[in-house]
């Protein structure tokens, strides 16, 4: 299994909203990433989880809160977002945060999020 | 300094027809990697060939092959006999051995007509 899930596919909510965008994997992978991409633009990095404990932020909004319950699962929790936040939500595994310079990563189909 | 530059935003290619997609890239790291992704309009990065900063050759997978200079530090991405489902946009990226993540350009937009 080479794959790496993301649900829902798309998601449309109000700024007072609270929702949360799921990904997950079987590859065995122990480093999992979140990124945010805008339309045309190339994926912006926000998280990376590895071992499931929060290695990098790159000085993301705390509107954005991850959590990664086990080693299969990336979560993004989502509160009181604007709508510039409205983007492309990718998650990506590979087998390590770091080591050679291989380490593939795999991307999932992301979620098309909505802020209204 | 931008790190990867891609300097075609769009490309038009007709259907059988070969195509090259510029990268450069910028490090002082001698170990690092070098990635082309396929992003369709449905949104899914995906991975379409890899490159180390010490192989001997040119890697190849299919219809696509990496044109590597190293001393130009250039990853140039080729598509040979274009298929209209190769339309899509072309991310290039650089993962550096001292750096977990990927450092991608800005992508070239391609389009294939029959």
């Amino acid at each position: 299994d080479t794959e790496v899930t993301q649900t829902p596919k798309h998601l449309v909510m109000g700024m007072t909203n609270k929702k949360s965008l799921k990904c997950e994997q079987h590859m065995g992978h122990r480093a999992m990433y979140w990124y945010k991409q805008k339309a045309k633009k190339p994926p912006e990095l926000m998280f990376v989880y590895s071992y499931e404990k929060l290695s990098i932020n790159e000085s993301v909004p705390s509107r954005f809160s991850p959590e990664c319950p086990n080693s299969s699962l990336l979560n993004l929790h989502l509160h009181a977002l604007q709508p510039e936040d409205s983007a492309l939500y990718l998650c990506a595994s590979s087998p390590r945060q770091t080591g050679n310079s291989y380490n593939e990563q795999f991307f999932g189909p992301g979620t098309r999020l909505t802020v209204l | 300094a931008q790190k990867i530059t891609q300097t075609q935003p769009g490309m038009f290619v007709q259907e059988k027809e070969a195509v090259t997609l510029d990268c450069t890239y910028d490090t002082s790291d001698p170990s690092y990697g070098l990635f082309w992704y396929k992003q369709p309009s449905s949104g899914e990065m995906i991975f379409l060939i890899y490159q180390g900063s010490y192989d001997q050759q040119n890697a190849t997978e299919g219809r696509y092959s990496l044109n590597f200079q190293k001393a130009r530090k250039s990853a140039n991405l080729v598509i040979s006999a274009s298929q209209l489902g190769d339309s899509a946009m072309y991310f290039c990226a650089m993962r550096e051995q001292g750096y977990s993540t990927l450092t991608f350009g800005k992508g070239t937009m391609l389009l294939v007509s029959p």
